[in-house]
């Protein structure tokens, strides 16, 4: 299966955002949902695990949810800043396979 | 305070070999599960192998199945990847991390690997 993400999104600071991860078969199973956010030049991080959970130290202006009906998860950052400017993964699982949709870039302008 | 280096990249002509190793500190290496994932220039990051705690099970992207080894040895904190007849579509920042039920906690800054003739 496939991970499908927007390819890009912007928004202003102190906006809110929202990106989108559709399974193109299967169910998307909540709690085997991850997002990574990977700024040029260094290491990814994750910042969303579970579905919804945040790691010690990722601000809770970010949120992550699932939709079993559109079989899609959801990452939002909330109060925007410059510094959210990064590339987005979501990322689940077939089996022992790790599957990563394609990323989406978000610019904060 | 927790730190994943990897290294063993470099250039290298299309066919050859490399093999790249990340190194743990500050935590308890054999208590985790570990992965690869790379970036290749001007695309999305791609999960490329993971390894049990003790290495015996393993498990590749069928991008690299048959050519790439992931291993690990817990009595040097170390995890590997052996990469043989690499391809230009190879080239990539390689990363480490370290796996806490099934997801990463833990990303070490990568290595990156160029292979051009």
């Amino acid at each position: 299966f496939m991970l499908t993400q927007p390819h890009s999104v912007s928004e202003s600071p102190g906006k809110t955002v929202t990106i989108s991860c559709t399974r193109s078969s299967g169910s998307l199973v909540g709690h085997f949902v991850q997002w990574y956010q990977h700024r040029p030049g260094s290491a990814p991080t994750t910042v969303i695990y579970g579905g919804t959970q945040r790691p010690s130290g990722v601000p809770d202006r970010f949120s992550g949810s699932v939709d079993s009906s559109s079989n899609s998860a959801f990452f939002t950052i909330s109060g925007l800043k410059t510094e959210d400017e990064a590339d987005y993964y979501c990322q689940s699982f077939d089996a022992n396979i790790w599957i990563l949709g394609g990323g989406t870039k978000l610019t904060v302008l | 305070e927790v730190q994943l280096k990897a290294s063993g990249g470099g250039l290298v002509k299309p066919g050859g070999s490399l093999r790249l190793s990340c190194v743990g500190s500050e935590f308890s290496f054999s208590s985790y599960s570990m992965i690869w994932v790379r970036q290749t220039p001007g695309k999305g990051l791609e999960w490329i192998s993971s390894i049990s705690t003790t290495g015996v099970y393993t498990h590749h992207a069928d991008s690299v199945k048959g050519r790439f080894t992931i291993s690990r040895d817990n009595a040097k904190n170390s995890l590997y990847m052996q990469m043989n007849n690499l391809r230009t579509e190879d080239t990539a920042m390689y990363y480490c991390a370290r796996v806490v039920s099934t997801w990463p906690d833990f990303w070490g800054q990568g290595t990156l690997v160029t292979v051009s003739s």
